[in-house]
């Protein structure tokens, strides 16, 4: 089993640049989270979705858009980065909801914005 | 927004001893989530203690849980140079909430 798998795993866009990070679990899990982690912030929600064709905003959404076509993708998306959304992304999913379970955990997504 | 914070943000110790490192949060709960992270990863689900439990065991681990005073300690006994990592705590809500809400975490070196 693969897990949780992002990619890409790192990538450099210029400001204003368009991207999508796309995320991909094999373990037919309902719910799929997207985080950045920053220095000394942790790691803070920026979407999330508890089923396919479903999305929620996060703690941080502003400036990211998601879709959950499929069960086993959720697609994370800047439209116009800015040097502001340098972070390691990671994406997550859960079998229930975090009221009860634990999250899985993709490796991240190092991203640059200059 | 942190709901949880952990004390404290580093800790260093020789390989063999015990590390305890602390998380405290500000509203009520579902359940506390401990997950550790290696430089360059993902994180990695440890234990998962529910609001009305006050200590669970996992091999190495222990962890307890005080609603009353809003916090949880992570004990790691006999540390090993592997256990080198950041911890973090992630607050379950109660309520309908969904959101899993980490700290900022606690650095373990262990040094052999």
């Amino acid at each position: 089993n693969a897990g949780v798998t992002q990619t890409p795993k790192f990538r450099v866009l210029k400001t204003g640049q368009s991207m999508t990070l796309l995320c991909a679990q094999d373990m037919n899990h309902e719910y799929m989270y997207w985080y950045r982690q920053d220095p000394g912030m942790g790691l803070r929600l920026i979407h999330y979705s508890v089923g396919e064709g479903t999305t929620a905003k996060g703690e941080v959404p502003d400036g990211y858009n998601v879709s959950r076509l499929k069960k086993q993708n959720f697609l994370l998306g800047l439209e116009s980065a800015a040097p502001s959304q340098t972070s390691v992304y990671f994406c997550a999913s859960s079998y229930q909801g975090v009221q009860a379970g634990e999250l899985f955990f993709g490796e991240g997504s190092r991203l640059t914005v200059l | 927004s942190q709901q949880g914070e952990e004390d404290p943000q580093a800790l260093s110790i020789q390989e063999g001893e015990n590390a305890t490192m602390n998380c405290s949060y500000k509203t009520s709960i579902n359940n506390l989530q401990w997950y550790r992270q290696n430089s360059g990863r993902g994180l990695v689900h440890l234990i998962l203690i529910r609001s009305n439990e006050r200590e669970k065991h996992s091999g190495r681990l222990r962890v307890t849980l005080d609603t009353s005073k809003k916090s949880s300690s992570l004990l790691i006994t006999a540390s090993r140079a592997a256990d080198t990592a950041s911890y973090f705590c992630a607050t379950g809500p109660s309520g309908s909430a969904r959101q899993l809400t980490f700290g900022s975490g606690t650095q373990l070196t262990v040094l052999p």
